[in-house]
């Protein structure tokens, strides 16, 4: 079981450029969120899903994009990447909305110049 | 909005101690109360959690008590050993969709 499986690790992007995050998970969970680390700051949620179809923004929303078109993906975007966006993100998932523990990935640390 | 402040941000202490990191949350609706572990390079992984209608949950060494009238929860994790060393965060929701996390405290447990 791979559980929450995220790619890629590691990317540096140049100011303008656009990425996309990908996210998956093989639990058959229907919630699942995109959250960014900073340092001193915590995870805060930029987008969240509760099923395929269905996305609504969290905290910090601004510069991103998600779809979810099916139970296992989350993808998330960066149109016109910002320094600002330099951070860990990290995809997770739960069997029941933000009630029910989250499995986290191991995060994308992304670094834009 | 809802907030949740965790303190200290750092504790070090010494192998066999314990160790206790405190959280307070701002939304009185919250009910579902949840710690992560994160080791480097690594997600957050759950640890323990407690929801609103229990006072203290214990697992092993790991315990978490919650007074909803003071809206604090803590964390206490006895007889500490190298391998307890990661950052922890306490995080709190109401039962929707969101869930707000603490800043996270480091800890370092000296052998």
């Amino acid at each position: 079981n791979a559980g929450v499986t995220q790619t890629p690790k590691f990317q540096v992007l140049k100011t303008g450029q656009s990425m996309t995050l990908q996210c998956a998970q093989d639990m058959n969970h229907e919630y699942m969120s995109w959250y960014r680390q900073d340092p001193g700051m915590g995870l805060r949620l930029i987008h969240y899903s509760v099923g395929a179809g269905i996305t609504d923004q969290g905290e910090v929303p601004n510069g991103y994009n998600v779809s979810r078109s099916t139970t296992e993906d989350f993808p998330l975007r960066l149109l016109s990447a910002a320094p600002s966006q330099t951070s860990v993100y990290f995809c997770a998932s739960s069997s029941g909305g933000s009630n029910q523990p989250q499995h986290f990935g191991d995060g994308t640390r992304l670094s834009i110049l | 909005g809802e907030n949740v402040e965790q303190h200290p941000s750092t504790l070090s202490v010494q192998e066999g101690d314990s160790a206790v990191i405190k959280c307070t949350y701002s939304d009185s609706a919250s009910n579902y109360f949840p710690w992560y572990k994160q080791e480097l390079g690594k997600g957050p992984q759950l640890i323990i959690d407690i929801r609103s209608n229990v006072g203290e949950k214990k697992d092993q060494r790991i315990a978490v008590t919650l007074n909803k009238t003071a809206k604090h929860f803590s964390l206490h994790i006895t007889e500490t050993q190298p391998e307890d060393s990661a950052v922890y965060f306490c995080a709190a929701s109401t039962g929707g969709f969101k869930t707000i996390f603490g800043a996270g405290t480091r800890l370092f447990v000296k052998a």
